[in-house]
């Protein structure tokens, strides 16, 4: 059984550094094709692309956000750590960590339940 | 980056009724086009994948159809759990970092 699990702080003030942390089970980060990749979702809008890291530690990121991302990976404890500095209000958001299959299309096959970041003094 | 453009924007429909959302890549993705489902609250689900697969578990009412520029998402018989509490139908296309997903369809009950 494939699980995913995002966490980090719910309240992170502007200019702060966010960090999350998404522990998985049931598949491993060391498997040829496979990555782990962040996504948000602002209230009522709709899902962003941030950042993946596949097996082979090639790592990519939304050049919008290229600058504040950091995104890395522990193998053997099954975790994928993003971080985001200088955080805004508009970074205000649920944000996700989904299994990139090795399939046709790498598509996000797994989820985690997301995790509500809030930006605000 | 590659623009996704999904239509219509929202929808409303009854059981039974035969749906079709379509979307749009700002260039060819061949066939990197993936659609989701997401219901209020809930993460994303993958319905189908490389335009046409079908993921594991999904209902067969579910079809995928599409290549290059042009995509589209078919529920053949809309069922009650397909818009509980509106759900939401987003495109994404994996053929170049970023990857990028549509502005979503939103379903709801007539």
């Amino acid at each position: 059984q494939i699980t995913l699990k995002e966490s980090g702080p719910t309240l992170v003030k502007p200019t702060q550094t966010l960090t999350l942390t998404c522990t998985f089970s049931g598949f491993s980060l060391s498997t040829s094709g496979v990555g782990v990749g962040w996504i948000r979702q602002p209230p009522g809008k709709a899902l962003e692309w941030l950042a993946i890291i596949y097996w082979n530690e090639d790592k990519r990121y939304s050049p919008s956000l290229k600058s504040r991302l950091t995104i890395s990976k522990d193998t053997s404890k099954n975790q994928v750590v993003l971080t985001m500095t200088n955080m805004d209000p508009v970074d205000t958001a649920t944000y996700y960590c989904a299994r990139a299959s090795h399939i046709a299309a790498r598509p996000f096959d797994y989820w985690g339940q997301g995790t509500l970041v809030t930006v605000s003094s | 980056d590659i623009q996704m453009t999904q239509s219509p924007s929202s929808l409303s429909a009854s059981v039974g009724d035969r749906v079709t959302i379509t979307c749009r890549a700002s260039q060819n993705i061949i066939t990197y086009l993936n659609w989701y489902q997401q219901k209020p609250g809930k993460a994303p689900k993958l319905l189908i994948f490389a335009a046409s697969s079908l993921q594991t578990g999904v209902p067969s009412r579910f079809s995928g159809s599409g290549s290059e520029t042009d995509f589209s998402l078919n529920i053949s018989s809309l069922q009650p759990e397909d818009f509980e509490g509106s759900t939401t139908f987003y495109c994404q296309q994996t053929y170049i970092t970023p990857w990028t997903f549509g502005q979503g369809t939103k379903v709801e009950s007539k």
